[in-house]
């Protein structure tokens, strides 16, 4: 059973361009997580998505940012216009279920130059 | 009252040693608190996770101390070795997986 998968692991984007983030959950978990880490810092909750729903955004930055979870293919962040700022590790997990363990892809580390 | 503070921030101990983690929350809502270990370059796994009904659990060399009344839990490491150095994470939440709540990491350091 493969783990969570990313892609890509790194991604350098110019000011002013957009990025696709990609997560493809552990088989049979229907719930996926995305979490952001700046440097030297704790992972910050970003959205929270089962298929076809956005169950909680509220640590999602108001513009710019959206995330999908679409009934076939993986969850994707997408990242309008990214600036300097955005540039940190974006980490998915999943679970089976609300109340189990979540496991941790490998993240992507964007770097917006 | 949604944070979660954890400390210290870093850590050196000597091999066979046993390092303490410690973290505190001040939502008495949250009723799950896991740990996280991170090596560089990779995602975070889950080593172990406790809920507010027990007061200590231990998986290998890992175990969490949990006080409720005091709002606050531990990770110990029992016969630490090198290759334990990683960031470790406390994290807290409502209902298991969703919306964890990170603490800031702690970098520990196992010298041989």
């Amino acid at each position: 059973n493969a783990g969570v998968m990313q892609n890509p692991r790194h991604l350098v984007r110019r000011r002013g361009q957009e990025a696709r983030l990609r997560c493809s959950p552990m088989k049979g978990h229907s719930h996926v997580y995305w979490y952001r880490q700046l440097p030297e810092e704790g992972l910050k909750f970003m959205v929270y998505l089962q298929k076809e729903n956005i169950i909680d955004e509220s640590g999602m930055p108001k513009e710019r940012f959206s995330a999908e979870f679409p009934k076939e293919g993986p969850s994707i962040l997408r990242i309008q216009q990214v600036v300097r700022g955005d540039s940190a590790a974006y980490f998915c997990a999943s679970s089976p279920l609300v109340r189990e363990e979540a496991f941790f892809g490998q993240g992507t580390r964007l770097t917006v130059v | 009252q949604q944070q979660v503070k954890q400390s210290p921030q870093s850590l050196i101990v000597q091999k066979g040693g046993i390092p303490i983690i410690n973290c505190a929350y001040e939502n008495t809502a949250f009723d799950y608190f896991p740990w996280y270990q991170q090596f560089p370059g990779k995602g975070p796994a889950l080593l172990i996770a406790i809920r507010p009904d027990v007061s200590e659990k231990k998986e290998g060399r890992f175990t969490i101390s949990f006080n409720k009344s005091a709002k606050q839990f531990s990770l110990h490491i029992m016969d630490s070795q090198p290759g334990d150095s990683a960031t470790y994470f406390c994290a807290a939440s409502f209902q298991g997986a969703q919306k964890l709540v990170f603490g800031q990491g702690t970098r520990l350091t196992i010298n041989p």
